[in-house]
């Protein structure tokens, strides 16, 4: 399995309501990313987990929580969200816990929309 | 702050030219060089990369030159295709293991 798999691909969601968007690979890759990407924009970084720990935060406010359940597994936890959050969310995992290990991959996306 | 700067942010060629998208970086200690391809409502893929111990690689029709003393990389596309037409992302990683994104160029392929 050579994929990094993202549930779900699209959600629609409240300002009022709390979801979550789930990431997931099996290449034992150890480390994880959280972006955020609009339209024709580069993906701006969000997290970074590496050995299930997370090692970046990169300033994301706190409606955006992030959790690594184990080595496979990474959650972003939403509440609250305002409608500039809508963008494509993409997760992505490498073989060592920074880029230039080899393997770097992204998922396909949840193309989240706030209303 | 570190910083890739990326030109064009859009391109046109007729199919069949040379398409040439032109990075440059802030961070000296950066090693580790991608350039990904995104088509619209698709994820970013990564069509070929470079490490800073290579000055040069290629794989069909792209290529990546990386010129370390300018601090500066290219990504080559010849015979282009209409499906070639995407925006394309040039990325440095630097030092921390962060990956550090150009701004984009849009190519469209004309047939």
């Amino acid at each position: 399995d050579t994929e990094v798999t993202q549930t779900p691909k699209h959600l629609v969601m409240g300002m009022t309501n709390k979801k979550s968007l789930k990431c997931e690979q099996h290449m034992g890759h150890r480390a994880m990313y959280w972006y955020k990407q609009k339209a024709k924009k580069p993906p701006e970084l969000m997290f970074v987990y590496s050995y299930e720990k997370l090692s970046i935060n990169e300033s994301v406010p706190s409606r955006f929580s992030p959790e690594c359940p184990n080595s496979s597994l990474l959650n972003l936890h939403l509440h609250a969200l305002q409608p500039e959050d809508s963008a494509l969310y993409l997760c992505a995992s490498s073989q060592e816990g920074s880029p230039r290990g080899y393997g770097y991959t992204f998922g396909s996306g949840t193309r989240l929309t706030v209303v | 702050g570190e910083n890739v700067e990326q030109h064009p942010s859009t391109l046109s060629v007729q199919e069949g030219d040379s398409a040439v998208i032109k990075c440059t970086y802030s961070d000296s200690a950066s090693n580790y060089f991608p350039w990904y391809k995104q088509e619209l409502g698709k994820r970013p893929q990564l069509i070929i990369d470079i490490r800073s111990n290579v000055g040069e690689k290629k794989d069909q029709r792209i290529a990546v030159t990386l010129n370390k003393t300018a601090k500066h990389f290219s990504l080559h596309i010849t015979e282009t295709q209409p499906e070639d037409s995407a925006v394309y992302f040039c990325a440095a990683c630097n030092q921390g293991g962060k990956l550090i994104f150009g701004q984009g160029t849009e190519l469209s392929v004309k047939p």
